[in-house]
């Protein structure tokens, strides 16, 4: 079992619809974040929690330590949000990233 | 530079040949990593550089591959004697600190795509 788990590994939506990206861990963190692919290689940071809620235009990020889970929400899915969504985890000793398999988002017009 | 600078971006090479991939960080950052994601699989950890302090290398798949970072600013990864499971993109980040109570966001470098024939 990996240390850190997403789903769906592949999405597709249409555009305008609500999307949710879930990521679960198994590890002790000390902060979770959340990265954008594009095709053509480059990495985006999302987000960096370490509890709560964060929000930036239309992407909304939630935390829940307790149960080791983390949720990505996009609203208003668009196109251009088509990409592969990764979540990363910093465990509480050393600086490495533990990294999802990543989740496949299509959005069609 | 404004961002994590990576070169060159894509690099063939011949089994059995050494390749040096380069990463400049951002200025000011004193954390730098290098990660690996082969074709269809996850993000892979290599190694993190973090001020003037020894590397963590616990990531790195053989003795074939080594980094050095030069004056806490531009680092290079080295892999010997190329394999072809060695392909893959090569990723470095840097952060303005590490270390395991510095959550502070950590910025990508567009990749180094290495193929290994």
């Amino acid at each position: 079992k990996n240390e850190v788990e997403q789903s769906p590994q592949n999405l597709t939506a249409q555009e305008g619809e609500f999307i949710t990206i879930n990521c679960s861990y198994s590890v002790g963190i000390s902060a979770l974040h959340w990265l954008q692919q594009h095709p053509g290689g480059g990495i985006v940071s999302l987000f960096m929690l370490s509890s709560g809620k964060k929000k930036h235009g239309r992407l909304i990020a939630t935390i829940n330590i307790q149960e080791k889970h983390s949720s990505l929400h996009i609203t208003a899915s668009h196109p251009r949000d088509s990409a592969v969504y990764i979540c990363a985890v910093k465990g509480t000793s050393g600086s490495r990233l533990t990294f999802g398999e990543g989740t496949q988002l299509t959005v069609n017009p | 530079g404004a961002g994590v600078s990576q070169s060159p971006s894509n690099k063939v090479t011949e089994k059995g040949k050494d390749v040096e991939l380069r990463c400049d960080p951002i200025s000011g950052h004193t954390a730098l990593y290098w990660y690996r994601q082969s074709l269809g699989q996850g993000l892979e950890f290599l190694i993190y550089f973090q001020g003037n302090s020894a590397p963590d290398k616990s990531g790195l798949p053989s003795d074939r591959f080594s980094a050095e970072r030069t004056g806490g600013s531009v680092s290079t990864l080295t892999i010997q004697r190329t394999q072809q499971e060695d392909s893959a993109v090569y990723l470095c980040a840097s952060s303005l600190q590490g270390g395991a109570l510095m959550n502070t966001e950590a910025f990508f470098g567009q990749g180094t795509r290495l193929t290994v024939v």
